[in-house]
């Protein structure tokens, strides 16, 4: 099974919509949960970190995480075409040694918000 | 400005050639980290160093050498670079590991190997 599951996409939202975008993962203890945005050519930036069940909202953005389902998601309201930009996800596996930091990353979803 | 960055931003070379893409961060972060981003294939982890001389293996080490000897430059070096290395680049940093600590990613570094 590979670690981290995103539909590719792309995904298509009209302008003010909420845009919905999805993530599994495969380590149930992980305990970090990462949405990281990335434009064409640009480097991806962190736009929303979770680490308990349930919702976090910050903005536009709401993270959900379900740690039985090993399920990640981001939900975007109000989609604007600035939004339009690949979304990745990522988690932190417990891996074999003390200290590692070795984020995984989902292959990211390609979001598009259409005027 | 906290911020790592990376040089050069771009680089066409020939392969065998052994070059060297710097990175360098001004938070006083512990883990550094490299990372290739390939069309359908994602970003991949190349190495990643845990403090100054301390580095390990990511998921595909092969080809690539890494060096810490202080907390802030963590260097990529391709000894003989070859084609299937032509990709896009990013360094990134950590304050430390577990939860609650994020990544931050330098701006890239895109290679060309011919």
């Amino acid at each position: 099974q590979k670690e981290v599951e995103q539909n590719s996409g792309p995904l298509s939202v009209p302008e003010g919509a909420i845009a919905s975008l999805n993530c599994t993962y495969s380590d149930r203890v992980s305990q970090s949960f990462f949405w990281y945005r990335q434009y064409s050519g640009k480097s991806p930036e962190l736009i929303m970190s979770i680490y308990s069940n349930g919702d976090k909202e910050d903005g536009r953005f709401t993270a959900q995480l379900n740690k039985a389902s090993q399920y990640v998601s981001l939900l975007i309201r109000d989609s604007q075409p600035s939004d339009s930009a690949t979304y990745l996800c990522a988690f932190l596996p417990r891996r074999s040694g003390a200290g590692s930091y070795q984020l995984t990353f989902g292959k990211g979803t390609k979001l598009s918000v259409i005027p | 400005e906290a911020q790592v960055t990376q040089n050069p931003r771009y680089l066409i070379t020939v392969t065998g050639k052994k070059l060297t893409v710097t990175c360098s961060q001004n938070m006083n972060h512990e883990y550094m980290s490299w990372y290739r981003q390939d069309p359908g294939l994602g970003l991949r982890q190349i190495y990643y160093s845990m403090n100054v001389e301390v580095t390990d293996k990511g998921d595909v080490p092969e080809g690539y050498k890494v060096s810490r000897k202080e907390k802030r430059n963590f260097p990529l070096i391709l000894e003989s670079p070859s084609p299937n290395q032509t990709s896009l680049y990013f360094c990134a940093s950590t304050p430390s590991a577990g939860t609650g600590y994020e990544q931050y990613f330098g701006p890239g570094t895109r290679l060309t190997v011919t």
